[in-house]
């Protein structure tokens, strides 16, 4: 089964810093997708962004930003310039044709 | 623009009650999706629906679980009967078919769940 490994279960941030979200997956096939999901208090789950694994270059969203290395196995999340409305829980996903696995999540924090 | 609509917001039962939980999709969007969470196992994908057909319900955990979708506006979840480890948040998300990809990867947009309690 394939496996979304969050190590960080929660993180920080000061304000307008940057912060990097990890996230490792274990599978053997090639063609897949990923993501990352925003989940905040409201406890609605927001896409932030997402990368097919047979593109190369790194997904962008304004402030988002991932680091994918599909050799490693890794797709961490950066976030640019960190506002106060970033504070949430952050899940990486991944998902082929028919399965859709999340990680456990990491708390971001943001401090003022 | 209304998003997911799910209800009710909130429920509490009793164990060995039938549960039925309600998702109204984007309107346009013809792929819903049943997810749960919870604090031992995460988010997970119970089942999903591409026009209104059932296409793979291989997450459902037991034979007590059931979703129907009976047009393109509706689809419920029913637990019957419930017990206590069906306490959890469950989610419905829609989306709309992209050409090119699989059926999963096409954007989702969540509802804001229905926090179950069985006691």
């Amino acid at each position: 089964a394939q496996t979304v490994t969050q190590s960080q279960p929660e993180m920080s941030v000061q304000e307008a810093e940057t912060v990097t979200l990890s996230c490792t997956y274990d599978t053997s096939e090639s063609d897949y997708y990923l993501f990352w999901y925003k989940q905040p208090p409201s406890r609605q789950m927001i896409l932030v962004i997402r990368q097919e694994a047979y593109k190369q270059q790194n997904a962008t969203e304004n402030r988002f930003s991932v680091n994918f290395q599909k050799a490693a196995k890794s797709f961490s999340l950066k976030i640019s310039d960190s506002q106060l409305g970033d504070a949430a829980m952050y899940f990486c996903a991944w998902c082929n044709f028919n399965k859709f696995y999340f990680g456990s999540g990491t708390k971001l924090n943001v401090k003022p | 623009d209304a998003g997911v609509i799910q209800s009710p917001r909130h429920e509490v039962t009793e164990m060995g009650q039938e549960v039925t939980l309600r998702c109204k999709p984007i309107s346009g969007h013809n792929s819903l999706f049943w997810y749960r969470q919870t604090m031992m196992r995460g988010l997970e994908l119970l089942i999903y629906f591409n026009n209104n057909v059932p296409i793979d319900d291989s997450g459902m955990p037991e034979d007590r679980f059931s979703a129907k979708m009976p047009n393109a506006s509706f689809s419920t979840l029913k637990i019957q009967p419930s017990e206590p480890r069906d306490s959890a948040v469950y989610f419905c998300a829609s989306s709309s078919r992209v050409a090119g990809g699989p059926l999963l990867t096409d954007t989702q947009y969540f509802g804001p769940g229905t926090r179950l309690t069985v006691l």
